[in-house]
């Protein structure tokens, strides 16, 4: 177990549906990352939080949101799903000060059906 | 943009055997490359990580050599196991501002007995 909590762990939807997909860092850290990853993209950088506020931004699109919550909890909404956007969505988190990578949550599989 | 390229995509070496993973970025304000290794139905986990002042670290096994000056670095697995068989991400990123972390495109390392 990385620390890092990411629920659910399978998610089958149909096109055009809305999903949330949830991350809990690790105890302490501020920060946290969400990626994407498809098998031709590798690991694609969605987007950045770091206590509360939204620090840096990938290739996220637009229909796509994210927040993190006071508990530091942060929340990836998936909107007006498409045919071709299954993937695996991983959340990530670091301490604040001398960073020495990530820890990684064991992600969230979306088909899209 | 590619900013971590990463090669070759997939590789099969015979246990016992080296495996070599090779990277180069472009941007030279990266000062932290860390590479993970990633299980099937798992999140990518932090295996080793050099920064650009040294030119080799090793960890068991596990070896990172960096070329500044080349803006490459390779991880080379030695005595190679079954139990290796993983994709390996390179990575790269800013220890300052944000942290993002850059990644290559991966290798999926096959070790056959």
């Amino acid at each position: 177990d990385s620390g890092v909590t990411q629920t659910p762990k399978h998610l089958i939807t149909a096109t055009g549906q809305r999903v949330t997909l949830r991350c809990s860092p690790r105890s302490g850290d501020l920060s946290v990352y969400w990626y994407q990853q498809s098998l031709d993209q590798g690991l694609q950088f969605l987007i950045q939080y770091y206590n509360g506020e939204e620090r840096a931004k990938g290739n996220i699109l637009e229909r796509f949101s994210a927040q993190q919550f006071p508990d530091l909890h942060s929340e990836l909404n998936l909107s007006s799903l498409e045919l071709g956007g299954s993937a695996l969505y991983f959340c990530a988190s670091s301490p604040q000060g001398t960073f020495y990578g990530y820890t990684f949550g064991s992600g969230t599989r979306l088909t899209v059906v | 943009q590619q900013q971590v390229k990463q090669s070759p995509q997939s590789l099969i070496v015979q246990k016992g055997g080296i495996s070599i993973i090779n990277c180069a970025y472009e941007n030279t304000a990266f000062d932290y490359f860390p590479w993970y290794q990633q299980f099937p139905g798992k999140g990518p986990a932090l295996l080793i990580a050099i920064r650009p002042d040294v030119s080799e670290k090793k960890e068991g096994r596990f070896t990172i050599s960096f070329n500044k000056s080349a803006k490459q670095f390779s991880l080379h697995i030695m005595d190679s196991q079954p139990g290796d068989s993983a994709t390996y991400f390179c990575a790269a990123s800013m220890s300052g501002g944000y942290q993002k972390v850059t990644f290559g495109i991966g290798t999926k390392l096959q070790v056959i007995p």
